[in-house]
């Protein structure tokens, strides 16, 4: 059973900028959720998507965007980058037909915006 | 809103003794609760979750967790600690299905 991945692993973006995050979901899962991790923080709910379909969305700007393709991997997208968005991006995979409600955590990538 | 608070914000121990980590939440419908760990350089790993039945749960590496409704509150403990348990450790409630609510973590250094 292949684990949830992200790429890349760290990127250096300008403040300004655009950046895109890839998510390969767990086989089996059909639910990406993304998150941002700041420096000492719990990571924080961005959004989620569920079979193709954003479906429920946290306290972020809609700079923040999303897919998720039909064979449930997923993109995080943000644009005009911030300072603040420096974080590290977390993706989560799940199964929401079933219902434990567990999320799989991929290694997250570390954005640095300058 | 609902929200989860995690009053350890850095704990230190010696190796063997007794670890008690404190998590409450604040939400007043049925919930589910779990316990992540992120160790050095790894990603988020569940330790344990609680969904229905009986409130004392038993996880990973000798871990438990108590449910206790009445307090809302989710304490995870273990008898005796090793190094290898230093890590971070993240309390978090989710009421629906699409989002994980979490605590600002406790960051657990264990001493030889």
């Amino acid at each position: 059973e292949t684990g949830v991945t992200q790429s890349p692993t760290h990127l250096i973006k300008t403040r300004g900028q655009q950046v895109t995050l890839r998510c390969s979901s767990q086989s089996g899962h059909n639910t990406v959720s993304w998150y941002q991790q700041a420096l000492g923080q719990g990571p924080q709910f961005i959004f989620q998507y569920y079979r193709e379909e954003e479906n429920g969305r946290g306290n972020f700007p809609p700079r923040f965007s999303g897919l998720q393709f039909p064979n449930y991997s997923s993109e995080l997208n943000v644009n005009a980058l911030e300072l603040d968005d420096s974080a590290l991006y977390l993706c989560a995979s799940s199964n929401r037909d079933l219902s434990s409600y567990e999320q799989y955590f991929g290694p997250g990538t570390r954005l640095t915006v300058t | 809103a609902q929200s989860v608070s995690q009053h350890n914000h850095h704990v230190i121990l010696s190796e063997a003794a007794s670890l008690e980590l404190g998590c409450n939440y604040s939400y007043g419908g049925t919930v589910n609760l779990f316990w992540y760990v992120q160790y050095p350089g790894q990603h988020l790993q569940l330790l344990l979750k609680y969904f229905s039945g009986d409130p004392l749960v038993k996880g990973i590496k000798g871990f438990e967790a108590e449910f206790i409704k009445s307090k809302f509150s989710f304490n995870l403990r273990k008898p005796s600690v090793q190094w290898s348990d230093t890590a971070e450790y993240f309390c978090a409630v989710n009421a629906r299905p699409d989002k994980l609510i979490f605590g600002t973590g406790t960051r657990l250094q264990v001493f030889p």
